[in-house]
């Protein structure tokens, strides 16, 4: 069974810092990846994904995470942290085939603050 | 493009009552749907998974008799919280992929209260 775990469950950084969220899965074979992200009371937004191809993938608002399948991780990561970035986010495994092919599983989350 | 919208986006009900939460794609054929519960703090949990014009598979634990999920057509399907409990306040989130597409669109969510 494919299951994500989010380690940090709640992160703080500066506006301005960078910013790395973890995230390590566990699946039988080359998983589909993706990171969301939620504002309270909202749905989710989709940052980036990985399929297959090049390891480091680039996704909106200047974010980016590195597939490495030697350490079963997706980092999610943002050079420079805005404000605005303050969410919660969440990483997610996707099934590649059979009867999980298409669905998600989640992590629990990683809620990020931004300090002026 | 790839919009998908809910409805009601929150909704206060009776215990005992049936509530209906529609999940629209506005701009894309949507052949399958997806629906998930989120308890406060914590991760989605899949409930189930529709296709168009087929019955909804149900994740185990998942009591299909109390979640109805209806896919009637490529833009719209619905799940009915029937008998509805306390227990049952949750924030449902519906999403929706199209044909040959694997990425899910996510709808905004309707939060859920039973007093």
């Amino acid at each position: 069974a494919q299951s994500v775990t989010q380690p940090d469950i709640h992160i703080t950084v500066s506006e301005g810092a960078s910013l790395e969220l973890r995230c390590n899965y566990s699946y039988g074979a080359t998983p589909y990846l993706f990171w969301y992200v939620q504002s309270p009371g909202q749905g989710l937004q989709l940052l980036l994904k990985y399929f297959s191809g090049d390891t480091l993938v680039q996704g909106i608002k200047g974010f980016e995470a590195e597939f490495k399948r030697s350490q079963s991780s997706f980092n999610l990561r943002k050079p420079s942290v805005h404000w605005s970035d303050a969410a919660e986010y969440f990483c997610a495994v996707g099934g590649a085939g059979g009867t999980s092919y298409g669905k998600l599983t989640f992590g629990q989350g990683t809620i990020l603050t931004v300090h002026p | 493009g790839a919009v998908v919208s809910q409805h009601p986006s929150w909704v206060i009900c009776k215990s005992g009552t049936s509530v209906k939460i529609e999940c629209r794609s506005l701009d894309f054929q949507a052949t399958t749907m997806f629906w998930y519960r989120q308890f406060p703090k914590q991760s989605l949990m899949l409930m189930a998974t529709s296709n168009e014009g087929s019955k909804a598979t149900y994740e185990q634990g998942v009591e299909k008799d109390k979640f109805l999920i209806n896919h009637a057509s490529l833009t719209l399907s619905t799940l009915t919280v029937t008998s509805a409990h306390p227990e049952d306040s949750s924030f449902y989130i519906c999403s929706a992929s199209g044909k040959l597409s694997y990425e899910q669109y996510f709808g905004p969510g309707t939060r859920l209260t039973v007093t």
